[in-house]
This record gives structure tokens, C-alpha cells and sequence, in this order.
């Protein structure tokens, strides 16, 4: 089965720039979306297809894929962006569901 | 604008079923993929399962044999049947819309109903 890999943390301060990766084999072939959970919360997509936004999202928020690595961005980061934050792909061939194991988005 | 509402969690003893409802307004369930993703205290997402507006459904190993997903079309509901729980299904469990062409993502989550799965 597919297998997505996050690094558990990320810490940045108010004002600089978060990235947090999704590793997979090869996943700059598949679309890769993210969303972000607040404790409490039910997740929120905040990009989709590597790097749509839907409407409601500030334009802080981007996305990229390449390689074997796909990368959530926040630009000018908030206290209000400090989440969870789960990378995801639809494994076709297989007909479900794969995330990655989150990132804790810390901010200083 | 689209609302899913989860129910049907609670405290139930290994080995015990359980049935989740998910009722929805603004959205038709019968035209949409949904899925059920569920989140262990503490721990990440995990995808439960998918139907498809064809009907077909599709699995987690993890739950594969144990659980159902349907719908009512009549009632605009998505359920999950949950049968031989065990201590590791415990967590909430949210129903989801997918969206997408064959990439398909998670468009609209409902808020989750707590499931706990002990003697």
C-alpha cells in the first residue's frame, strides 16, 4: 500500500515562512491535497490537487509537488495557523484513502 | 450549504456492533462519493472506507470484513456498520464528501462522533 511520510514537527516564528513535506514514492505523479486540524476540530481542506486553494483561504497558504516530495507552504505565519496538518492522496488503483501521519505546526 | 451530521457513538464492549449515521442537508449522498476517516485519541487520520455513488464500496484492511458502508437515498444518509469492535477502533469518527476526478479529495467533513470500544 502507498505510504505518505511527514516530519512530526514544525516550528516557526510569527512573520517567517512553515514548510512541512509529504514524502512518497514517486508522488509528484499523483494529486497530493492537505488539510489542517485544530484540536477539537474536524479537519479543514486548505489546498487541493498540490496547489489549489479553495475559496476562504488566504493566499498565505500554497502547495508544490515534484519528485518524491510534495510541500504545504504558509507564507507570513499567524498564531491562528498553529494545527495539524495532514498531507493526503486517492490511491486509485486500490480505491482508497492514504494520509500521512500529520505535522504539528508550532508557532514560536 | 452542505451539513454532516454524525451520530450513533458511544461506549460499547469489545466484540459489540454499532451502527454510525451520517445525515445530510445540502448535498445528496446518493450523487456523491462518501467516506468514513476516523482519528484514534491522540493519532492522525486514518481512511476508513468509500462508497461510490455506483454503490461500489471499498475498504481498509484494518477493517475489512467487520465493517459496512451504505446509504439510505430516501432518508439522505450515509451509515457505517461496525460489527466485532475491538479497543483499537476506538476513536472519532467522521463522515466525509470526496470530491475530484479519480484524485479525489475531502470537501466537506461533518463533525465526528466518538466511538470507544472498552470493557
Amino acid at each position: 500500500s502507498y505510504v505518505l511520510t511527514q516530519p512530526p514537527s514544525v516550528s516557526v516564528a510569527p512573520g517567517k515562512t512553515a514548510r512541512i513535506t509529504c514524502g512518497g514514492n514517486n508522488i509528484g505523479s499523483k494529486s497530493v491535497h492537505w488539510y489542517q486540524q485544530k484540536p477539537g476540530q474536524a479537519p479543514v481542506l486548505v489546498i487541493y490537487y498540490d496547489s489549489d486553494r479553495p475559496s476562504g483561504i488566504p493566499e498565505r497558504f500554497s502547495g508544490s509537488n515534484s519528485g518524491n516530495t510534495a510541500t504545504l507552504t504558509i507564507s507570513r505565519v499567524e498564531a491562528g495557523d498553529e494545527a495539524d496538518y495532514y498531507c493526503q492522496v486517492w490511491d486509485s488503483s486500490s480505491d482508497r484513502g492514504v494520509f500521512g501521519g500529520g505535522t504539528k505546526l508550532t508557532v514560536l | 450549504e452542505v451539513q454532516l451530521v454524525e451520530s450513533g457513538g458511544g461506549l460499547i464492549q469489545p466484540g459489540g456492533s454499532l451502527r454510525l449515521s451520517c445525515a445530510a442537508s445540502g448535498f445528496t449522498v446518493s450523487s456523491n462519493y462518501m467516506s468514513w476517516v476516523r482519528q484514534a485519541p491522540g493519532k492522525g487520520l486514518e481512511w476508513v472506507s468509500v462508497i461510490y455513488s455506483g454503490g461500489s464500496t471499498y475498504y481498509a484492511d484494518s477493517v475489512k470484513g467487520r465493517f459496512t458502508i451504505s446509504r439510505d437515498n430516501s432518508k439522505n444518509t450515509l451509515y457505517l456498520q461496525m460489527n466485532s469492535l475491538r479497543a483499537e477502533d476506538t476513536a472519532v469518527y467522521y463522515c466525509a464528501g470526496l470530491w475530484g476526478t479519480s484524485d479525489y479529495y475531502f470537501d466537506y467533513w461533518g463533525q465526528g462522533t466518538l466511538v470507544t470500544v472498552s470493557s
